[in-house]
């Protein structure tokens, strides 16, 4: 069956410094992949997305980035983190063709 | 664009009442719709869904008819517990695979 990490789950960072959070996916091939954003009382943002290694499209343009260096990993970076950069970070996958997005449990950053 | 618009929150219900969250949405064509519900302190996970008009998804006690007439998608329980309190979140996805999710409900039930 088809698993998804993500880590770590909490992290606590000051501002000004880097950020490196991981989701790989385990279980299945050439997924979708995707990044969003749940900032405090408030929905899911749409990140980043992939379709294929080294492919990435961003659907908001922030300090953020997004890598795909292997079919099953997906990476969130930023080289200086803001206050407002705080919130709640989810991996997801899904096959291509098929709907059905599944999470990560997520990582809650805080940038102090 | 396509949107999704639900019912703002929190919802704050007794145990065994009957819930009812509201979501429509804005797209074109046929697309398909999902509620998924986030527990505390964790990732969203699906609940269910319905891939065309007239389909009814359901899982856990949960239901959604999709009704393109009304372009809504919304969630019902008869007699909810406290352990279904989370954060429901409607979604649809349209062409591209790309799902576009609504604000989210907080429901929270009291014993």
């Amino acid at each position: 069956s088809q698993t998804i990490h993500q880590w770590p789950a909490t992290l606590v960072q000051p501002v000004g410094s880097p950020l490196s959070l991981e989701c790989t996916v385990e279980g299945t091939s050439n997924p979708n992949l995707y990044w969003y954003r749940q900032a405090a009382g408030r929905g899911l943002q749409l990140l980043f997305y992939s379709v294929g290694i080294g492919q990435i499209s961003s659907e908001v343009p922030q300090n953020l980035s997004a890598s795909r260096p292997q079919d099953r990993q997906f990476i969130l970076s930023s080289k200086k983190l803001l206050l407002s950069d705080s919130g709640f970070y989810l991996c997801a996958w899904t096959l291509k063709g098929l709907g059905t997005l599944h999470f990560g449990n997520g990582t809650r950053l805080t940038v102090t | 664009g396509n949107s999704v618009t639900q019912m703002e929150g929190p919802v704050t219900l007794s145990e065994e009442a009957f819930l009812t969250i509201n979501c429509t949405y804005t797209a074109t064509g046929y697309p398909s719709l999902f509620w998924y519900v986030q527990y505390p302190g964790e990732g969203l996970q699906l609940l269910l869904k319905a891939t065309k008009a007239d389909d009814k998804g359901s899982n856990k006690g949960f239901e959604a008819t999709y009704r393109k007439e009304t372009t809504s998608f919304h969630l019902e329980k008869g007699s909810v517990q406290v352990s279904d309190s989370a954060v429901y979140f409607c979604a649809l996805m349209g062409a591209g695979n790309m799902l576009t999710f609504g604000g989210g409900t907080r429901l929270m039930v009291k014993p």
